[in-house]
């Protein structure tokens, strides 16, 4: 079965610039996580979604950030104008059920560089 | 707000030994707690534990959960150069995604 994927898997650009990431979550799984990785703060929850619709977005640092699911297999993550400090790992998990009761099956990430 | 701490934040053994890594939450309306291991790419899934005191086991790897003291380990006997990676535990709680520890480095040398 195809696991979670994401795209791309690598981005550099400069800062100002419009970033999208995309994700594919499982087939079947309702529930789409996305989570910002980076040295110093590890981990950190972004966006929750279930049943494409937005549960938890009280992680999402800024305006700059939005999340979209606009279907049950592909969701977005922009951020628009990017800075430097938005550099990161960011991931897309998925699972089946509301949060808590399965668990999240992780995308590769995409590692986002902005100048 | 939810917290998850790890220790230790690294670990260097040699192959063959017995490592234990600690995890400890204190989250409002607690649900699970998860242990994933993560190596180059994406953290893949190893745990959930709900219930106190029932040990999961995978081949070498076994975790516990304590819901009273709030901690859980993670154990991995006769460890092999393949287990080297970052181990991060995760509750589930109050918020709806996972709060994640800054993971256990661990480090097996031949």
């Amino acid at each position: 079965d195809a696991g979670v994927i994401q795209s791309p898997r690598h981005e550099v650009t400069e800062m100002g610039q419009e970033v999208t990431l995309r994700c594919k979550p499982i087939s079947g799984h309702n529930s789409l996580f996305w989570y910002r990785q980076t040295m110093m703060r590890g981990l950190e929850l972004l966006i929750y979604f279930n049943n494409n619709v937005p549960i938890d977005d009280s992680g999402m640092p800024e305006d700059r950030f939005s999340a979209k699911m606009p279907n049950a297999s592909f969701s977005t993550l922009k951020i628009q104008p990017s800075e430097p400090r938005d550099s990161a790992v960011y991931f897309c998990a998925s699972s089946f059920g509301r949060a808590g009761n399965q668990p999240q099956h992780f995308g590769d990430g995409t590692r986002l560089s902005i100048l | 707000e939810d917290k998850v701490v790890q220790s230790p934040l690294s670990l260097v053994v040699h192959e063959g030994d017995t490592v234990t890594l600690n995890c400890s939450y204190e989250v409002t309306n607690f649900r699970s707690l998860l242990w994933y291991k993560q190596e180059k790419k994406a953290p893949t899934f190893l745990f959930m534990l709900t219930s106190s005191g029932i040990e999961k086991k995978s081949g070498r790897l076994s975790s516990i959960l304590d819901k009273k003291e709030l901690f859980s380990i993670l154990n991995i006997t006769a460890t092999q150069t393949g287990d080297s990676a970052v181990y991060l535990c995760a509750v589930e709680g109050g918020a709806d995604g996972l709060t994640f520890g800054k993971g256990t480095h661990l480090i097996i040398q031949p």
